[in-house]
């Protein structure tokens, strides 16, 4: 099955900028959505089909997708920004929906 | 608004069933599909299926012989059963609504920690 990974932790002081990365063999193929999850709570989706934005999230959250990779970019990082994110993409050839294994941010 | 809310039993006896349902407000079942999505402790997230308004499942193979989805489109509710469960099993699990056909995740309900423990 496709596998996606993402480093296990990144950690910046605010006011920085956050590049979060999604490996998978030629991922920038497939629609690639992110979510945010603060401890305790349900996710949150913050980019959907590679770079666009639900309504409500900030600005700040952007996304690309090319290759081999696909990275959420949180500009200006804030303390409230810290949680853990997600990628995920949808197998169509097999019809299964796989997340990769999450990155923590840290805002110092 | 679309709030989606689990419900069921919180504790079950291992090679026992998992039973939850998801109850939609602000919305109707028609025209989306649904998923089942859990969480074990500390770990990440694991797809388990979906089902459509007509019926429609799909599930994770790793999963597929265990899990049942259905949908209960007079009630605005759908359904997961687990069948012989393990303390593997434990997990937080959430139901969610895909957006723009079988696109991402756009709705989410809180979740329930499902705890299988004798």
């Amino acid at each position: 099955s496709y596998v996606l990974t993402q480093a296990p932790s990144v950690s910046l002081a605010p006011g920085q900028t956050a590049k979060i990365t999604c490996g998978g063999n030629n991922i920038g193929s497939y629609s690639v959505h992110w979510y945010q999850q603060r401890p305790g709570q349900a996710p949150v989706l913050v980019v959907y089909d590679d770079s666009a934005r639900p309504s409500g999230i900030p600005e700040r959250f952007s996304g690309s997708n090319s290759g081999n990779t696909a990275t959420l970019t949180i500009s200006r990082v804030e303390a409230g920004d810290e949680a853990d994110y997600y990628c995920q993409v949808r197998e169509s050839s097999s019809d299964l929906w796989v997340f990769g294994g999450g990155t923590q941010l840290t805002v110092l | 608004q679309v709030h989606l809310q689990e419900s069921g039993p919180r504790l079950v006896k291992p090679s026992g069933t998992l039973s939850l349902t998801c109850t939609l407000s602000g919305g109707s079942l028609s025209t989306y599909y649904w998923s089942w999505i859990r969480q074990s402790p500390g770990k990440g997230l694991e797809w388990i299926g979906y089902v459509y308004n007509s019926g429609t499942t799909n599930y994770n193979p790793s999963l597929k012989r265990r899990a049942a989805i259905s949908v209960y489109t007079s009630k605005n509710q759908f359904s997961l059963r687990l069948t012989s469960l393990t303390a593997a099993d434990t997990a937080v699990y959430y139901c969610a609504r895909h957006g723009g056909g079988l696109g991402q995740f756009d709705s989410w309900g809180q979740g329930a920690l499902v705890t299988v423990s004798s």
